[in-house]
């Protein structure tokens, strides 16, 4: 089975600029979850997706956006980039949205650089 | 709130040596789980295991074990006879019954010396 697959894999933008991540989840899983990670604040969870609803919400400020088509692929969009987005963002899976059997699945994650 | 600590930031080893990578929790929840994660260089996350809170048994998987204790509420990480291919950033996790957050420590960055 493919894992979580995510594109672009590296990015650079300029501030002031919004960009547009993608996840696509392992076949079969339901739920996506999106993950910020920095040197500073270390992993912090932006959202998560399970049948095109969002389910839950880190604290993010609203330029953090997402959404979930019907086959389960996630986008997340960054709007009016600043220097401090600058981070590694992961994106993960499982086959539903609680209970005990569901570990999340990890993509590579999308290196974004703001300049 | 929830809240994970990993008070080891970073260790360093010589090859072949034994590490436990602390883990501390702080929920108010009776259902949770707790998760160990890998990340190597490359950036991914690599799932290690899930321990249930109503489950204190420990777990051995070749030469990585853990032992949960909720009395002191950790969670901590044991790699016997460490390898140069051990290292990695080390993350623990916990997460509510309910949805699928995670509540990340900070890590411990281990590195294995040959």
């Amino acid at each position: 089975k493919a894992g979580v697959t995510q594109t672009p894999r590296y990015l650079i933008k300029t501030r002031g600029q919004q960009v547009t991540l993608s996840c696509s989840p392992i076949s079969g899983h339901r739920s996506v979850s999106w993950y910020q990670q920095t040197p500073g604040q270390g992993l912090q969870f932006l959202f998560e997706y399970f049948s095109e609803t969002q389910r839950n919400k880190g604290n993010f400020p609203g330029r953090f956006s997402g959404r979930q088509f019907s086959n389960s692929r996630s986008e997340m969009n960054v709007s009016t980039l600043e220097l401090g987005d600058s981070a590694l963002y992961l994106c993960a899976s499982t086959p539903g949205t609680s209970g005990f059997s569901y570990e999340q699945y990890f993509g590579p994650g999308t290196r974004l650089t703001v300049t | 709130a929830q809240k994970v600590t990993q008070a080891q930031t970073e260790i360093s080893v010589v090859e072949k040596e034994d590490v436990t990578l602390d883990c501390v929790y702080e929920t108010r929840d009776t259902t949770y789980y707790l998760f160990w994660y890998k990340q190597p260089p490359s950036g991914e996350l690599v799932f290690l295991i899930r321990r249930n809170s109503f489950d204190e048994q420990n777990e051995i998987s070749g030469r990585y074990s853990w032992n949960f204790q909720k009395s002191t509420s950790s969670f901590n990480f044991t790699i016997t006879a460490s390898q140069v291919v051990d290292s990695a950033v080390y993350f623990c996790a916990l997460r509510k019954n309910a949805g699928n957050m995670l509540t990340f420590g900070g890590g411990t960055r281990l590195m294995v010396k040959p």
